[in-house]
This record gives C-alpha cells, structure tokens and sequence, in this order.
C-alpha cells in the first residue's frame, strides 16, 4: 500500500528551527509537495520538490532524498504565524497526490 | 494568480436537504478538479476527481449518488451534497489543477457545512 509518515505534533519556539520530517512509500514517484493549513483555512502551497536535494525560498526550504523516501521541511526564524498544520503529499505514478495526515506546529513565545 | 473560489464559504442545513457547493478557477482553466473532505483534526481524504466534460471518478467508499459532481466548465464544477444527514456535517474543499504547467493543485477556501 502506500503510505506516508510525518509527526502528529511537533513544538518550538519563536525565533527558533524546526525541522519536519516526512517519509513515504508510493508506488511511483513524479514530486513531493509541502503545504501550511491554518485551522479553519485551505491549504496553501509552499514547495515541491522532484529531484533530490534542499530547495529554500525564504523563511523555509525543503529537502528531498528519492533513494531514501525522505523529505522534510525547514522552518528557520520561526514565527508566531507560522503555528499550522504541515501536510506533506506525494504525487504517485498515476500523478495522484497521496496525503500525510500532517503535522501541526505550536509556536511558543 | 491561480485563484480558487468557493461558494457558500459556511452553510447550515436541515437533515434531508441537498446543498451545492461551487469551485471555481478565476483566472486561469482547470482541466481537473479535485473534491476532498476534512474532518477535525485529521488530514485531506480525496472524494472524487473531476474532469470537463466527463464524469467524475470517486473513491472508494465514496456514495456516486449521494455526493454529486457536475464539472461543466473548465472554471466551475459542483459537488451537490443530496439528502444531507448530520455525519456529512464537514469541511469540504475543491482544488483545481491548471491545463498548463507541473502538478500542484491550487485550493479553494473551503466551505464549512453543518447538518442539524
């Protein structure tokens, strides 16, 4: 079956790093996605990866390893804003997304 | 750009009735639409996937008649909620997928419906 794993909860405090991991099993792989959802919103878009290695864009970057079905988000200067849900999906070799139950992030003053 | 709106952002019906929900893509066309369901505290479950011109695919476990998928346009498809019952009380959100370019899908803001 296919499956992907990431933390239900992580915490961490303002200013600070975090890191989410994601790890996936899918029969096929065409790019992995990272979206931020706020509690009561829709998702929103904030990186996608299909070769290996860290793409940043800001506040946040995103690294991809294919050989180990690994993934994780880096969140750096964290902000009180940045409390959300993470959901990280896989697009599976029929170009469906498969998605991680997510992981949501307490900031901490 | 890539913009999804939906429509009624919240809404509140009496068991039995049937509620529409509109997607649309406003500035660019949407080959495919996806429809997902959310309920607290858990992640996205994909319901069905729409295509222009053709009829849906739904997933497993997902009732064809009871949740009704109308993609006449490539910037507007439906989901038609028939004879609501209070356990479809949910979040439901439509992405879409634009004609051009990679994969991502673009979401909507949802639509918080509460059967009584």
């Amino acid at each position: 079956g296919q499956n992907i794993d990431q933390p239900t909860e992580m915490t961490a405090t303002e200013g600070a790093i975090v890191q989410i991991n994601c790890t996936y099993q899918t029969s096929g792989f065409n790019g992995l996605f990272w979206y931020q959802q706020h509690a009561g919103e829709a998702p929103t878009f904030l990186s996608y990866n299909v070769l290996d290695g860290l793409e940043e864009k800001g506040r946040f970057s995103s690294f991809l390893s294919r050989s180990k079905g690994y993934s994780y988000l880096l969140l750096k200067e964290l902000q009180m804003k940045d409390s959300a849900s993470y959901l990280c999906a896989v697009l599976d070799s029929n170009y469906q997304l498969i998605w991680g139950a997510g992981t949501k992030l307490i900031i901490k003053p | 750009g890539a913009v999804v709106s939906q429509h009624p952002s919240r809404v509140i019906c009496k068991s039995g009735t049937s509620v529409k929900i509109e997607c649309r893509s406003l500035d660019f066309q949407a080959t495919t639409m996806f429809w997902y369901r959310q309920f607290p505290k858990q992640s996205l479950m994909l319901m069905a996937t729409s295509n222009e011109g053709s009829k849906a695919t739904y997933e497993q476990g997902v009732e064809k008649d009871k949740f009704l998928i109308n993609h006449a346009s490539l910037t507007l498809s439906t989901l038609t909620v028939t004879s609501a019952h209070p356990e479809d009380s949910s979040f439901y959100i439509c992405s879409a997928k634009a004609l051009e370019g990679v994969y991502e899908q673009y979401f909507g803001p949802g639509t918080r419906l509460t059967v009584t």
